[in-house]
């Protein structure tokens, strides 16, 4: 069966740090992957997307960058955190009929 | 464009009691339509999907939701509340190339 790993589940970072999150997928091949953010007490946002290695599609500009190094990794980064960055962030993947995403537990981001 | 508005953003309701879930959609054509929930701290889980096979669609837990062409709605339902579904609900429809449009989100409360 498919699991989906986030790591960290919480982090704490101050205003001008780098970030680096990531997403492992298992038990799937060459899957579709997303960013999505969850501010407080609203509803997601998508912020990325991937149909492979090295492909990444932006849906917002914004202070964060998406990486797909490998076909089941992805990678959320900074170089400089802003406040306004603090969220829940989940990544989600999709395979093979491209209809039903599947969350990984997310992210806890708190900016300070 | 594809675009999903959760009616209420608070449902509270005893224990035991029904409880329904109210979602208008809008789509340019047949759609894909999920209900996610999440609970606190927690990444989203998938309650059931309708992909243009039988309009009543039974989830987990107990929950189902019927899709009405005519009212562009797709309400979530289950007969009992428990303890245990108090949570965040989120109406969701699949938009181009397999994006998810995610609705603001229900609060639900159960009460004891």
């Amino acid at each position: 069966s498919q699991t989906i790993h986030q790591w960290p589940a919480t982090l704490v970072q101050p205003v001008g740090s780098p970030l680096s999150l990531e997403c492992t997928v298992e038990g799937t091949s060459n899957p579709n992957l997303y960013w999505y953010r969850q501010a407080a007490g609203r509803g997601l946002q998508l912020l990325f997307y991937s149909v492979g290695i090295g492909q990444i599609s932006s849906e917002v500009p914004q202070n964060l960058s998406a990486s797909r190094p490998q076909d089941r990794q992805f990678i959320l980064s900074s170089k400089k955190l802003l406040l306004s960055d603090s969220g829940f962030y989940l990544c989600a993947w999709t395979w093979p009929d491209l209809e039903t995403q599947y969350f990984g537990p997310g992210t806890r981001l708190l900016v300070l | 464009a594809q675009s999903v508005t959760q009616l209420d953003s608070h449902v509270s309701v005893s224990e035991g009691t029904p409880v329904l879930l109210r979602c208008n959609y809008s789509s340019s054509y047949s759609p894909s339509l999920f209900w996610y929930v999440q609970h606190p701290n927690k990444g989203l889980q998938l309650l059931l999907k309708y992909t243009s096979a039988a309009t009543l669609v039974k989830g987990i837990n107990g929950f189902e939701a019927e899709f009405k062409k005519s009212e562009t709605s797709f309400h979530l339902t289950k007969p009992s509340a428990h303890m245990s579904d108090a949570a965040e609900y989120f109406c969701v429809v699949r938009g181009g190339g397999g994006k998810l449009i995610f609705g603001q989100g229900t609060e639900l409360s159960v009460k004891p």
